[in-house]
């Protein structure tokens, strides 16, 4: 069965600080994604990234960062310099190669404090 | 773009109450979802249409029922509403199933009393 977890709850920051939210997945299939969403206030998910299984590579997108490492399974997402707007609740989630279903994390609420 | 579109936004049911959930999509994705967002629990997908003319069961799909109206539309009915209902829905969409890449609608808040 796929399984993702997300521990932190909740975390605050202060404007312009790092912040790493964590992501650790259970899965049985060799070959899979990963993904992460953000939730920002207005309620509306939205997709920020997609890796898949075979590439470990760390990828950059501006202020974002992912790290994925398969021998400890996790997919960890970090913010650099945070702003405001980041506020958000952030989701990360698991799809299986051979099956239909996304499976998500429970969540992690980012508050950035200006 | 509207992209993916819910109606309504807000409903309060009494319990055994029916109701029907409206989603449209303009992408021309081939599948669809709906999902129910609770406290600590993350999103859990209640049903699926993979593509126009098929339905499946997702993890929570007891008490709902779904149509795929057509290729833009996926409905969602509760036919007799319970308290344990409660919850923020949402709509999904995505060019196929096996893409993963989910496009979501603003979500839909129901309490039922």
């Amino acid at each position: 069965a796929q399984k993702v977890t997300q521990a932190q709850t909740e975390i605050s920051v202060v404007e312009k600080e790092d912040v790493t939210l964590d992501c650790v997945y259970e899965t049985r299939d060799t070959t899979y994604y990963l993904f992460w969403y953000k939730q920002p206030p207005s309620g509306e998910l939205v997709f920020l990234i997609r890796r898949n299984s075979f590439d470990e590579q760390n990828e950059i997108s501006g202020r974002y960062s992912w790290n994925f490492q398969k021998s400890t399974s996790s997919f960890n997402f970090t913010i650099t310099a945070s702003q405001v707007v980041d506020s958000a609740v952030y989701f990360c989630a698991l799809k299986e190669t051979s099956g239909s279903r996304l499976t998500f994390g429970e969540g992690t609420q980012l508050t950035v404090n200006p | 773009n509207a992209g993916v579109t819910q109606t309504p936004k807000f409903q309060v049911l009494k319990t055994g109450q029916s109701m029907t959930l409206q989603c449209a999509q303009d992408m021309n994705h081939n599948s669809m979802y709906w999902y129910r967002q609770d406290p600590g629990m993350g999103l859990r997908l209640i049903y699926y249409s993979a593509s126009e003319g098929t339905t499946d069961k997702g993890e929570v799909p007891n008490g709902y029922n779904v149509s795929r109206l057509n290729k833009r539309e996926f409905s969602l009915r509760l036919e007799s509403a319970a308290p344990s209902q409660t919850s923020v829905y949402f709509c999904a969409s995505s060019e196929w199933v096996s893409t993963g890449e989910l496009f979501f609608g603003e979500g839909s808040r129901l309490t039922v009393l």
